[in-house]
């Protein structure tokens, strides 16, 4: 079946934009899952929902960063006034429980 | 602070070579345990994960991992490593019960030569 699909693949933007980056779950999975990579890092956590809610956002950098998920299905990742340091790769992943999350491919975010 | 660490930051081996690599976490209570693999061009992918019962798990393409709590790690394994296991490995935590966010290692960087 299909997996966890993520839009745009590659985005580059100038500093001071608004991007949104787009997050298609696998079917039938509540709980979505945003993380973040910088090269030579690891992913590096930053919202998840549980259906249409935010269960823990601990990791959201500070409020230049928002996340949505309305019908509890797709999920949308906000970042307002980006900065170059925002330039990383964002992942999205999607799961039924604790068990195993499900990674997309990833929007790889560039900001000049 | 709730961290992950790997060692290892990149390894080069030869084909039929064995390989470990190190993950420790750290935090005392309780953990799931999960190291995921990155091909080449590829989408992260869960190897295994230990909840709970035997720590010694297996998981695909002949990986295991060993978790010893005394010493709050959880390596990986593979008695003799292929060409085709070049990739980058991640060992993820998640720590308590009440959230699902993985805490990532930074990763290793496997090369295995021909």
């Amino acid at each position: 079946g299909a997996g966890v699909s993520q839009t745009p693949s590659n985005k580059v933007t100038e500093k001071g934009k608004y991007v949104e980056l787009r997050c298609d779950p696998i079917s039938g999975h509540t709980a979505l899952y945003w993380y973040r990579q910088s090269l030579g890092q690891g992913p590096e956590f930053l919202i998840y929902f549980q259906g249409t809610g935010a269960a823990d956002d601990s990791g959201l950098p500070n409020d230049r960063f928002f996340a949505v998920r309305p019908e509890g299905s797709v999920s949308t990742l906000k970042i307002q006034r980006t900065e170059r340091g925002d330039s990383a790769v964002y992942l999205c992943a999607s799961s039924v429980d604790a068990n195993e999350q499900f990674f997309g491919p990833g929007t790889r975010l560039t900001v000049l | 602070a709730q961290s992950v660490s790997q060692h290892n930051h990149h390894v080069i081996l030869s084909e039929a070579a064995s390989l470990e690599l190190g993950c420790n976490y750290s935090y005392g209570g309780t953990v799931n345990l999960f190291w995921y693999v990155q091909y080449p061009g590829q989408h992260l992918q869960l190897l295994l994960k230990y909840f709970s019962g035997d720590p010694l798990v297996k998981g695909i393409k002949g990986f295991e991992a060993e978790f010893i709590k005394s010493k709050f790690s959880f390596n990986l394994r593979k008695p003799s490593v292929q060409w085709s296991d070049t990739a980058e490995y991640f060992c993820a935590v998640i720590y308590g019960g009440a959230t699902n966010k993985l805490i990532f290692g930074t990763g290793t960087l496997l090369a295995v030569q021909p």
